[in-house]
């Protein structure tokens, strides 16, 4: 059971550059996050899917877009790089039910940087 | 919307040492869940507690709720550098989604 799997996991981008961040998760949840973590802070949530067809934005979406075509992919795609979106990315899903009191289960990032 | 803040946000202890790591909401909660990241790696799922006054433990790891559930705490027995990373707290924010703390970041000296 592979859980929930980001590729890359590593990447460097150029400012202005564009690139989508895979996820995947084999657990047929329908929940599904992205996150961004900057050095020693929190989790800021970027956009959110409650199932297939369903997405909508966190606390910081602007820069970001995703899709939801299927339940088991939430791909992140970044249009035009900036220096202010260095961070790791996380990538979490969580079960079926009442999903704030479901735990989350998250992928092992991708670490991103700018240039 | 519904935030969680969490306190210190760093602890330096003395390897078998307690220490103890403390959330707080301005808002009930109907859960609170505790995640451990070490250090280069995932948040990690620990527990989750759910009735009022509940207290969880796993093995040097007490976890507490508060009486109105609006705080919860982590106690550390006898700390280990294994127990060394980062412990968030999160509550709901909606039905959909949690809203996660800044986290402790743990360091412990030999």
């Amino acid at each position: 059971n592979a859980g929930v799997t980001q590729t890359p996991k590593f990447r460097i981008l150029k400012i202005g550059q564009s690139m989508t961040l895979q996820c995947t998760q084999d657990m047929n949840h329908n929940y599904m996050y992205w996150y961004r973590q900057d050095p020693g802070m929190g989790l800021k949530l970027i956009y959110y899917s409650v199932g297939a067809g369903i997405t909508d934005k966190g606390e910081v979406p602007n820069g970001y877009n995703v899709s939801r075509s299927t339940t088991e992919d939430f791909p992140l795609r970044l249009e035009l790089a900036a220096p202010s979106q260095t961070s790791v990315y996380f990538c979490a899903s969580s079960y079926d039910g009442r999903a704030s009191n479901q735990p989350q289960h998250f992928g092992d990032g991708t670490r991103l940087s700018i240039l | 919307g519904q935030q969680v803040m969490q306190i210190p946000q760093y602890q330096h202890v003395q390897e078998g040492e307690d220490f103890t790591t403390y959330c707080n909401s301005s808002t009930t909660l109907s859960n609170i869940q505790w995640y451990k990241q070490r250090p280069g790696g995932h948040p990690v799922f620990l527990i989750q507690l759910v009735k009022s006054g509940e207290v969880k433990k796993q093995k040097r790891l007490t976890f507490q709720f508060g009486e109105a559930k609006k705080n919860s705490s982590l106690h550390i027995t006898a700390t280990q550098t294994t127990d060394v990373g980062t412990y968030f707290c999160a509550g709901p924010a909606n039905d959909y989604k949690l809203s996660f703390g800044a986290g402790t970041t743990v360091t412990v000296r030999a």
